[in-house]
């Protein structure tokens, strides 16, 4: 079975600053990793992706992600905060293996960042 | 265009009444998702369709059936809609394993 753990509720950072959120998986084969955005009232928005290849992945906005195989971590980073990043973030996992549960995603439950000015 | 779109945007419904919620994708995708979000849970997978005249039961699919009607389109029926099933729902699509992009989103709410 496969799962994410997303171990903050809740990140507040001051614009300008880098921040973090964290994201730790657990999968049987190799992970395909994803980081989505949601804004209040939308649907979910795709961030960045790890398939494979240089464990430093970046994607829209400025946001980038490290993949940590020893650590089972895929924490989503920005070096310098912005207001307008204040969102619900998800970090999601798919099992590389295939089979029976091709296609499907499992959601980590989310961590609301808020970016104060 | 488009992307996904889902319809209604909103829905309030009675104990045991029936409905559709109706989600199309204009990218051509063969895979297409319906999923759940609650509150501190994340989104939870109902069914998937990994491909045109296929379905499959994802984590949550007690109380829903679906229907892949051609390729485009993906519906999801709730046959007696209980108190339980006010959430929000969102359809995906995706090509195969890759990316998957998501629609707006359907507001139930059951009463």
């Amino acid at each position: 079975a496969q799962s994410v753990a997303q171990p903050e509720d809740q990140v507040n950072v001051a614009e300008g600053n880098p921040l973090t959120v964290k994201c730790t998986y657990s999968v049987s084969g190799n992970p395909y990793l994803f980081w989505y955005v949601q804004y209040p009232n939308r649907g979910l928005q795709f961030l960045l992706k790890y398939i494979t290849g240089d464990n430093l992945v970046k994607g829209s906005y400025g946001f980038e992600a490290e993949f940590n195989k020893s650590q089972t971590s895929f924490h989503l980073k920005k070096p310098s905060a912005l207001v307008s990043d204040s969102a619900l973030y998800f970090c999601a996992v798919r099992d590389g293996a295939g089979g029976t549960s091709y296609g499907k995603l499992t959601f980590g439950q989310g961590t609301i960042l808020t970016v104060h000015p | 265009n488009a992307g996904v779109t889902q319809t209604p945007k909103f829905q309030v419904l009675k104990t045991g009444q029936s409905m559709t919620l109706q989600c199309a994708q204009d990218m051509n995708h063969n895979s297409m998702y319906w999923y759940r979000q609650d509150p501190g849970m994340g989104l939870r997978l109902i069914y998937y369709s990994a491909s045109e005249g296929t379905t499959d039961k994802g984590e949550v699919p007690n109380g829903y059936n679906v229907s892949r009607l051609n390729k485009r389109e993906f519906s999801l029926r709730l046959e007696s809609a209980a108190p339980s099933q006010t959430s929000v729902y969102f359809c995906a699509s995706s090509e195969g394993i890759t990316t998957q992009y998501f629609g707006p989103g359907t507001r139930l709410l059951v009463l």
